[in-house]
Order: C-alpha cells, then sequence, then structure tokens
C-alpha cells in the first residue's frame, strides 16, 4: 500500500538560510499535518490542512510558512533558519481520522 | 502544556514479561492513537480507539479507552525482542481539526 512520501529524507542548512520540506500524502487523503519532532522529544503539531485551505494552526513560528497544492501535496518553508530549528520533521495525512506518518525529513542547521 | 502523560517513561524487561503502559491526561479527547515509533522514522499507526471503554486487539497487544475518554493502556503480553520501541498515544482535540496532542512516550526495551 501507498504510504506518505517526504522529501528530501535528510537536509543540512546553514544558519539564516531557507529550506522546503515537502509532502505527498496517501492517494485520496484530503488532509495534511505537519509536525516537529525534537531529539528525545514527542512530535508538536505545526499547521494542516484541509481540501488546500489551512484548518489548524499549532506551535507553527512565524519564519515557517505551508501551503496544499491541488494535486494535495504540501509544502512546508521554512526561512530564516536557527540552530533551534533542527529535529525530524514529519507530515501525516489522513482521510477521516485516522493520522498515517510519512518517515520524515531531518534537518540540520549548523 | 504537556496534555497528555505517559508512564512509564522507560521500561526495560525480559522477553516473555507482561507489561502495561498507560496514557493519562485530564482532557477529554475524540479519539485516542497509539503509535510505535523506531529512532529516526515516522510513528506507525497501531490502533485507533474512539468510544469510552473500548478495548480493541491487536495480536499480544490490548488497548483500553478510558470510559471517559481521558486516558488509555496498552497491554503487551508475553513481550518479545521485536516489541522493543518508543510507543507513543496522541489524543485528537474536540475541535474537528483532528490535530493530535502526543504523549511523553514510553520507550520500551525487551532483553532476549
Amino acid at each position: 500500500a501507498a504510504g506518505v512520501i517526504q522529501s528530501p529524507r535528510h537536509l543540512i542548512k546553514e544558519k539564516r538560510e531557507t529550506a522546503t520540506l515537502k509532502c505527498y500524502p496517501i492517494p485520496r487523503h484530503d488532509t495534511v499535518y505537519w509536525y516537529q519532532q525534537g531529539p528525545g522529544q514527542d512530535p508538536q503539531f505545526l499547521i494542516s490542512f484541509y481540501e488546500k485551505m489551512q484548518s489548524d494552526k499549532g506551535s507553527i513560528p512565524d519564519r515557517f510558512s505551508a501551503q496544499q497544492f491541488s494535486d494535495y501535496h504540501s509544502e512546508l518553508n521554512m526561512s530564516s533558519l536557527e540552530l533551534g530549528d533542527s529535529a525530524l520533521y514529519f507530515c501525516a495525512s489522513s482521510s477521516g481520522g485516522k493520522q498515517f506518518f510519512g518517515p520524515g525529513t531531518r534537518l540540520t542547521v549548523l | 502544556t504537556q496534555l497528555l502523560e505517559q508512564s512509564p517513561q522507560f521500561l526495560s524487561i525480559q522477553e516473555g514479561e507482561n507489561l502495561t503502559v498507560y496514557c493519562n491526561s485530564s482532557s477529554v479527547f475524540s479519539s485516542l492513537q497509539w503509535y510505535r515509533q523506531e529512532p529516526g522514522e515516522g510513528p506507525v499507526l497501531l490502533v485507533t480507539v474512539v468510544t469510552g471503554g473500548e478495548v480493541k486487539k491487536l495480536k499480544r497487544l490490548t488497548f483500553q479507552f478510558g470510559d471517559a475518554r481521558k486516558d488509555s493502556s496498552l497491554h503487551i503480553t508475553a513481550a518479545q525482542p521485536g516489541d522493543t520501541g518508543l510507543y507513543l498515544c496522541a489524543g485528537a482535540n474536540k475541535g474537528g481539526a483532528n490535530n493530535l496532542f502526543f504523549g511523553t512516550g514510553t520507550r520500551l526495551t525487551v532483553i532476549p
């Protein structure tokens, strides 16, 4: 069965640079969620989209933005990167409740 | 504010033993999901419980949702080394957006 696809899997950036993370949900899933998981921490909800519209917002910094496109894939744009942004970023997709997570993008900010 | 507290935080047991992980909150959730996560990988959904008092079984794993939909437990019978991992409970809010609030996690190690 198709799963959530995230790219890239690993990303290394310098401070103050920008990064774009991509998420391709499971086919026919209409909702996408973004989570950030710091080292040794549980995932924290950032933002979600339903049918290409933002549906909820969590602890997402103002430096980050996201959108969902007409093909339902989503992108998380991160600007002015800080050392504290180093984390695993997960995308999850759902259709009707159960959320299925992607493998994550490990972002390292140097 | 941490909405979901899991206990124990760490658990190391011998193969064949039984164990129970608890997930407690003062908040009511519309549903609660249990995930297992391997290092560097995404959480893998194990089960979703929706109804208060609901019990679901997945092979040697038994999940229960509290009557008030504030807490849940995961019981593993005859643990195997392959059960080693991080177990996360996650509650969906009632607002309809369904974003998940994750618990603090329980890291289980099963020793052969």
